[in-house]
Parts: structure tokens; C-alpha cells; sequence
């Protein structure tokens, strides 16, 4: 089946500073998502993204499908930020695979 | 419902009972899903439905785990003979339809069910 990598597993940032999370799968997907859990074990949906580029806000996402990467960019990262982030990818016809997730810490 | 609603929200069982887990997803979703999440680790797959079609139940760790889901909306995922290795977060997740490439595909977690068996 498909895999899922995340780099890097673990993040450190202060209050401000900027980041840029990847995702690299192994195969051609139809669906890819990233998930923020947040410190109470919640998950969240971000983006919606097996192609192109979004923005919400601070957040901004885009999938190189050829290539088989997604990058989450944050922007101007607060505290609320920190939790861990998750990406998902879907082939169709099988299930989602998560990746490991990147733990974020953002320091005031 | 306006989310996916989980119940019970934490459980604590001793080892050897049997629990049971239940997940309502929101309303006209045919793709049902649930994971299992250990402390500080990543999401494991167990189990999917897809509206009638049987499921996918490729990620069942052991034949002491088994779901079902009735009239295509409520599911419960049953764990029998619990052991300690089975205290995790269990999440249950739903979307519109897992087929095609639209935005119809995004899922959606409920808040989990935390099980601690001791």
C-alpha cells in the first residue's frame, strides 16, 4: 500500500517565526489532507489539498502531485499552533494512511 | 448531526470485560472509519465501511476486535476479552464518499473515545 512520510518529526519555534512542514508519499493519491491535532487530542481538518495550492489565514498548503510531496507553510506561528500535524493521503480504492505526524512547540 | 459524536468519551474497564464503542457520523456521510491512536503515536487503521458494501476490515489487530454498522449510519466497534495493550484513544472519522478526487472526500474526526484498560 501507499506510505506516508512527514519531515521533520519534531519542531521548535518561537512565537513569530515561520515553518514548513512536508509530506511525501509513495504513489500517485486522490486525496490528500492535513490534520492539526491540538494538545487535547483533537483533530482538525486544515486543507483539503490532492493538488495546487490553498491558504486559510496564516496557513497555506500545496501538493506537487507529480512529484508526490505536500508542504504546509505557517506563517507568523502562535502558541495556539503547537499540537502535532498530521498529513493523510488516500489512493483510491484503499484506505487513508496517515503519516507519523510533525510534533510543533511554539515558545512565547 | 452537525459533527461526528463519539461515545463514551473516556472508559475505563478492567482486563478481560469487554467494551463497546460507539460513533454516530455526520448525517449523510456513507464512508465510515475508525483508527486507534496509542499515547504520543500516530494513527492505526482498523476498520472502514463504504455504504453497503462489506468492509475493510484489513487493520483489525486481533479477532478480539470487530464493528459493525447498522442502517449505513451508527457503528460500533466492539473489543472483547480487553487487554492493557488495548488502552488507547479509538477515533471514529466520517466523509461524504471515499470514491473520486472532490472535496466531497474530506473527513471529518469525532473527538474519540479514551480507553484505559487496567
Amino acid at each position: 500500500g501507499i506510505q506516508v512520510e512527514q519531515s521533520p518529526p519534531d519542531l521548535i519555534l518561537q512565537e513569530g517565526a515561520n515553518s514548513t512542514l512536508r509530506c511525501n508519499f509513495s504513489d500517485s493519491v486522490n486525496n490528500l489532507q492535513w490534520f492539526h491535532q491540538n494538545p487535547w487530542g483533537q483533530l482538525i481538518n486544515l486543507f483539503y489539498i490532492p493538488s495546487g495550492t490553498k491558504q486559510n489565514g496564516r496557513l497555506s498548503a500545496t501538493t506537487v502531485a507529480t512529484e508526490r510531496y505536500s508542504l504546509l507553510y505557517i506563517s507568523s506561528s502562535q502558541t495556539t499552533d503547537s499540537g502535532v500535524y498530521f498529513c493523510a493521503a488516500l489512493l483510491l480504492g484503499q484506505n487513508f494512511v496517515f503519516g507519523p505526524g510533525t510534533r510543533l512547540s511554539v515558545l512565547p | 448531526g452537525a459533527g461526528v459524536s463519539q461515545s463514551p468519551s473516556n472508559k475505563v474497564t478492567e482486563k478481560g470485560k469487554d467494551v463497546e464503542l460507539r460513533c454516530d457520523p455526520i448525517s449523510g456521510h456513507t464512508a465510515l472509519y475508525w483508527y486507534r491512536q496509542s499515547l504520543g503515536q500516530g494513527l492505526e487503521f482498523l476498520i472502514y465501511f463504504q455504504g453497503n458494501s462489506a468492509p475493510d476490515k484489513s487493520g483489525l489487530p486481533s479477532d478480539r476486535f470487530s464493528a459493525e454498522r447498522t442502517g449505513g449510519s451508527v457503528s460500533t466497534l466492539t473489543i472483547q476479552r480487553t487487554q492493557q495493550e488495548d488502552s488507547a484513544v479509538y477515533l471514529c472519522a466520517s466523509s461524504l464518499n471515499r470514491e473520486g478526487s472532490y472535496s466531497g472526500n474530506t473527513i471529518y474526526f469525532g473527538e474519540g473515545s479514551w480507553l484505559t484498560v487496567v
